[in-house]
């Protein structure tokens, strides 16, 4: 089975700074997505970033990229200039490619609490 | 509609209570997913609907949880002889189809007392 290990229960950014959230996974599977999800205190989870395991170029959306190292299972994701906003709790995700019946199925990680300083 | 949505927004009941939770997934989509989120912790995976029929129900915990979707839209998870234990934040999603990005709803906080 999957699994997915989030190791920074809580992190702290001055508003403006960058911040680097870590994400090891288990996995014997070739090729899977990841992702990155922001859950604010409305409960909604919110896809930030997403990356497929047979691409080698790492994946960015404006203020948020991910550092994808295949062969160490990790998936770090850092949000530069920093803004209020970004508070919340954010989760990473890892989706199988290959399924019968298993569909979108996500299996996610503990969740690292984002905490912006203004 | 515009998003997923679940009602009822919170809900407390007594143990050993019967309750159900609704989910109203975007018009459209054929994927639907109920997720339970205990506190401090991410969302687990409970059951996977691809139409009408549950494709994927792995992720249920017991024979209390029973979730149905009898039309391909509205699903419904129902939870029977509830337990303390099953106090958590259940997270509904959608997605247009099997493999598609899976839109959330703001999940039914459930508080068992």
């Amino acid at each position: 089975a999957q699994t997915v290990t989030q190791s920074q229960p809580e992190m702290s950014v001055q508003e403006a700074e960058t911040v680097t959230l870590s994400c090891t996974y288990d996995t014997s599977e070739s090729d899977y997505y990841l992702f990155w999800y922001k859950q604010p205190p409305s409960r909604q989870m919110i896809l930030v970033i997403r990356q497929e395991a047979y691409k080698q170029q790492n994946a960015t959306e404006n203020r948020f990229s991910v550092n994808f190292q295949k062969a160490a299972k990790s998936f770090s994701l850092k949000i530069s200039d920093s803004q209020l906003g970004d508070a919340a709790m954010y989760f990473c995700a890892y989706r199988r490619t290959l399924t019968t019946s298993a569909g979108n199925k996500l299996t996610f990680g503990g969740g690292t609490r984002v905490l912006v300083k203004p | 509609g515009a998003g997923v949505s679940q009602t009822p927004s919170n809900k407390v009941t007594e143990k050993g209570k019967y309750v159900e939770l609704r989910c109203d997934p975007i018009s459209g989509h054929t994927a639907l997913y109920w997720y339970r989120q205990s506190l401090g912790q991410g969302p687990e995976f409970l059951i996977y609907f691809q139409g009408t029929g549950a494709a994927d129900d792995s992720g249920l915990p017991n024979d209390r949880f029973f979730a149905v979707r009898p039309e391909g839209s509205v699903s419904t998870l129902k939870i029977q002889r509830t337990e303390r234990g099953d106090s958590a934040v259940y997270l509904c999603a959608s997605s247009l189809g099997g493999y598609t990005e899976a839109f959330f709803g703001q999940g039914t906080r459930l508080t068992v007392v």
